[in-house]
């Protein structure tokens, strides 16, 4: 059963600290997404990437965070320097392409102290 | 209109009843959308895609209105199991855009 896994699951950091996520998406699967979840936003995508060129990062505060995909089973999100307001589970999904379904991995909890 | 819009509920329902969510969205050119499920502390999970007019698969029924904008879950014989929040998705502007919309979510509750 393939499935998109995410380290760590958990996060607890101070601010100003560097924080890396890693995402490893299904085997064939040629687009990745970060996304955030909170209360008050929802789902919010980050960025994303399509044969690992990123195709749109207008949704992260670019002073801060990067999104990479240094080969086609790794992408990173890292923020740096991490802020209480960064505060959120943050998912990554993969997926097909065009108009397909999206298949999320269990998300990283970060808290920012 | 916001891209994607939904009401929050909750939606408190007993076990056995049916319940109905709408959703309306704002970018006419979309061809595909789908609901998905999330469970508390969980990640989003696929539900239903919806194509064309709708999709039915078992007790959970899909149905889209063009004309006015608008997609519909509908949940016979409601279960326990199925308290959770179902997130309207619709694709991003422009033909052929990889990006998904997420609504905020409608929460369900159902009670014995």
């Amino acid at each position: 059963d393939a499935r998109v896994t995410q380290t760590p699951r958990h996060k607890v950091t101070e601010m100003g600290q560097e924080v890396t996520m890693r995402c490893q998406p299904i085997l064939g699967h040629n687009t990745v997404f970060w996304y955030r979840q909170t209360m008050m936003q929802g789902l919010e995508l980050l960025a994303y990437f399509r044969n690992r060129a990123p195709l749109d990062d207008s949704g992260m505060p670019k002073d801060r965070f990067s999104a990479e995909m240094p080969d086609a089973t790794l992408a990173t999100l890292k923020i740096q320097p991490s802020e209480p307001r960064d505060s959120a589970v943050y998912f990554c999904a993969s997926g097909l392409g065009p108009s397909y379904e999206q298949y999320f991995g269990p998300g990283t909890r970060l808290t920012v102290t | 209109r916001k891209e994607v819009e939904q009401d929050p509920g909750p939606f408190n329902v007993p076990e056995g009843a049916t319940v109905a969510f709408n959703c309306t969205y704002s970018n006419s050119a979309s061809q595909s959308f789908f609901w998905y499920r999330q469970d508390c502390r969980k990640e989003p999970k696929l539900l239903m895609s919806v194509y064309s007019s709708g999709n039915e698969d078992g007790r959970f029924t899909a149905q889209l209105n063009r004309a006015s904008q608008y997609i519909s879950l509908l949940i016979r014989d409601s279960k326990l199991s199925d308290s959770a929040t179902y997130l309207c998705v619709v694709p991003g502007r422009g033909a052929g855009s990889y990006q998904l919309t997420f609504g905020k979510g409608t929460k369900l509750s159902v009670i014995p």
